[in-house]
């Protein structure tokens, strides 16, 4: 079974900054992708990009995802106050999904 | 809208069982993978079972092998979640999460509900 990682832990960023998450994969798995999450306090993770860089529907284009192999990233262009929140990634493939421990947006 | 409503939690003694419900409607069921996902008190996501459209493929993550099961009727729009031989380290919020892409069972989950909590303890 693959093991996600994220770094770092936490970061403290003002409004209008830009955030950088990365995402480790242990393995780079054929047919495998990676998708982003974001989760507020008391509610249900929300799919910001799948596939490693498509948008969901109804996403901001300041939320990127790029990426290949082992390594992917989230860039937040400009931190808007809405945006501070726990950020998820996951490797899924044909009978695994597994999901990094996360990554704390937080305002400084 | 898609609508995903869990039920069946509550609180059990280890080594016992429980067994979740979750009744979707929205969208066409039987033509969507459905997974649950958990999320202990203050932790992170934790992918627990997924099943297939048809219900011909079922995977599990390696804590629950052996001792969860997860089914669907398609005919009921229903999705469930058979845990037995409970442990404390089981104690969460169980969601049932659909995926994004018909069929494919390779999919990013697109909508959650807002889970059943599941508390084991003596």
């Amino acid at each position: 079974e693959s093991v996600v990682t994220q770094s770092p832990g936490t970061v403290s960023l003002s409004p209008g900054e830009r955030a950088t998450l990365s995402c480790r994969a242990s393995q780079s798995l054929p047919s495998t992708y990676v998708a982003w999450y974001q989760q507020k306090p008391g509610q249900a993770p929300r799919l910001l990009v799948a596939g490693t860089s498509s948008r969901a529907t109804g996403i901001p284009d300041r939320f990127s995802g790029s990426g290949s192999g082992t390594d992917f990233t989230l860039t937040i262009s400009r931190l808007e106050p809405e945006d501070f929140a726990v950020y998820y990634c996951q490797q899924y493939g044909r009978s695994s999904w597994t999901f990094g421990p996360g990554t704390k947006v937080e305002i400084k | 809208q898609v609508q995903l409503v869990e039920s069946g939690g509550g609180v059990v003694q280890p080594g016992r069982s429980l067994r979740l419900s979750c009744a979707a409607s929205g969208f066409t069921f039987s033509h969507y993978g459905m997974h649950w996902v958990r999320q202990a008190p203050g932790k992170g996501l934790e992918w627990v079972a997924g099943i297939s459209y048809l219900g011909s493929e079922e995977y599990y993550a390696d804590s629950v092998e052996g001792r969860f099961v997860i089914s669907r009727d398609n005919s009921r729009n229903t999705l469930s979640l058979q845990m037995d031989g409970l442990r404390p380290e089981d104690t969460a919020r169980y969601s049932c999460v659909k995926v994004m892409t018909m069929g494919p069972f390779a999919s990013p989950f697109d909508s959650w509900g807002q889970g059943a909590l599941v508390t084991v303890s003596s």
